[in-house]
């Protein structure tokens, strides 16, 4: 089983639509929790972390950690053509360890 | 803006052939990753570096090598290529606190026949 399991998609919306991505993960140690998005033939970019549970809101874009059920979820809302990219789930558990657990990353298709 | 660069955007080599990448960051971020991203599979850690000369294996080490003489510097080497090494390689770069955000270069697609 990966430690960290996300839905390769992919998503096809139509633009304004509201997007959920998510991924599940087996590891209780993880403490942050990171969405990546990489556009076409270019390295990620991060675009929000949240430490722990709870919410964190920026601009269009909310991401949620479920840390009892061990899921995360990236929502944007008013989606935008713009917004067409893989994102990549990634986590750690910073113990003084260097490592970062990515998701396989959900391709993601906003038609205008 | 912090910048990761890599040495090529394409490559094409042999099987058999030592092949060398090359990675610049120009923040003076002590931490530095070499990644291997495949469909299905997301980023793979092949190894990281903590500091100048200073290497530790991440998952898939097995058939590559590094190398970081200077702190803007990481170079990943595959000794001998194969054929399972036809990849994307992502170069990131990122500081020690926090430990959170890596930066990542444009990628080199390597294919190996």
């Amino acid at each position: 089983q990966k430690e960290v399991e996300q839905d390769p998609g992919p998503l096809s919306v139509p633009e304004g639509a509201i997007v959920s991505l998510n991924c599940t993960y087996s590891n209780s140690a993880f403490q942050y929790f990171m969405w990546y998005r990489q556009y076409s033939r270019k390295g990620p970019e991060l675009l929000m972390y949240t430490y722990s549970s709870g919410n964190k809101e920026d601009g269009r874009f909310t991401a949620q950690v479920d840390k009892s059920s061990k899921y995360i979820s990236l929502f944007i809302r008013d989606s935008q053509p713009s917004d067409s990219a893989t994102y990549l789930c990634a986590m750690s558990d910073y113990t003084g360890g260097f490592k970062t657990i990515f998701g396989a990353g959900t391709r993601l298709f906003v038609k205008a | 803006d912090v910048k990761v660069t890599q040495s090529s955007r394409y490559l094409v080599k042999r099987t058999g052939e030592k092949v060398f990448l090359e990675c610049v960051q120009d923040m003076d971020h002590e931490n530095m990753f070499w990644y291997r991203q495949d469909p299905g599979l997301g980023l793979r850690l092949i190894y990281f570096s903590y500091d100048v000369k200073m290497k530790e294996k991440g998952d898939i080490p097995e058939g590559y090598s590094v190398s970081r003489e200077k702190k803007e510097r990481f170079s990943l080497i595959l000794e001998s290529a194969s054929t399972n090494q036809t990849s994307m390689y992502l170069c990131a770069s990122s500081y020690t606190v926090p430990l959170l955000e890596q930066y990542f270069g444009p990628g080199t697609r390597l294919t190996v026949t």
